[in-house]
């Protein structure tokens, strides 16, 4: 399974843009990169999710390089709520478009007032 | 819609019990996950079943067995409980879509210590 490598902690303020940077420099073709958060003493909830270009949702942006080797998670304004541990994870889609997700470390992210 | 419901939420074994964690879904979900989560640590894949009928293995599958009983249902068996079992375990379940899609929903986790 590809790995990929994020920042162990982040600070940012309250109602401001942030920007969670991930590294999966050995990701294949087929990889899709996920991205999950934990609020503390919760389980992970899904973020947002891509390919090759960059997506938006309700909660979020996702960049993703031209060469795919990294991507960025962005928060356009930070609120309290968004305190979590936040997981960059390739995901493999198999056969049946079924798969699984393999967690790594995750970067905290604080949000002060 | 419950979602993912776990029992027990809390449990605490001697070292040699052994017993079921349960998992249940009620969004039809066709596959379903356990993971673990050690203090500090990111979650860990013990098993998990794509669809009714199958299982199979995860990162750390040692010491636990599962049994996908129904669509609905997921379990996970400590035979014979270990110190380094203590963890948070987390039951998850998913639907996969064409283009990568697959938001697993999790459940709100069984604090398991094992003295």
């Amino acid at each position: 399974d590809a790995k990929t490598t994020q920042p162990n902690s982040m600070e940012s303020n309250e109602e401001e843009p942030v920007h969670l940077p991930c590294n999966h420099s050995t990701i294949s073709g087929t990889d899709y990169i996920h991205w999950y958060r934990q609020l503390p003493s919760q389980g992970p909830e899904y973020v947002i999710h891509g390919l090759t270009s960059n997506v938006n949702n309700r909660m979020a942006s996702l960049a993703i390089a031209e060469d795919r080797k990294s991507s960025t998670l962005i928060l356009h304004r930070a609120t309290l709520r968004d305190a979590a541990v936040y997981y960059c994870i390739l995901f493999l889609q198999g056969s049946s478009n079924t798969g699984k997700l393999i967690f790594g470390q995750g970067t905290t992210l604080q949000v002060k007032p | 819609n419950a979602g993912v419901t776990q029992t027990p939420k809390f449990q605490v074994l001697k070292t040699g019990q052994s017993m079921t964690l349960q998992c249940a879904q009620d969004m039809n979900h066709n596959s379903m996950y356990w993971y673990r989560q050690d203090p500090g640590m990111g979650l860990r894949l013990i098993y998990y079943s794509a669809s009714e009928g199958t299982t199979d293995k995860g990162e750390v599958p040692n010491g636990y067995n599962v049994s996908r009983l129904n669509k609905r249902e997921f379990s996970l068996r400590l035979e014979s409980a270990a110190p380094s079992q203590t963890s948070v375990y987390f039951c998850a379940s998913s639907v996969s879509l064409a283009g990568g899609y697959n938001e697993q929903f999790f459940g709100p986790g069984t604090r398991l210590t094992v003295l």
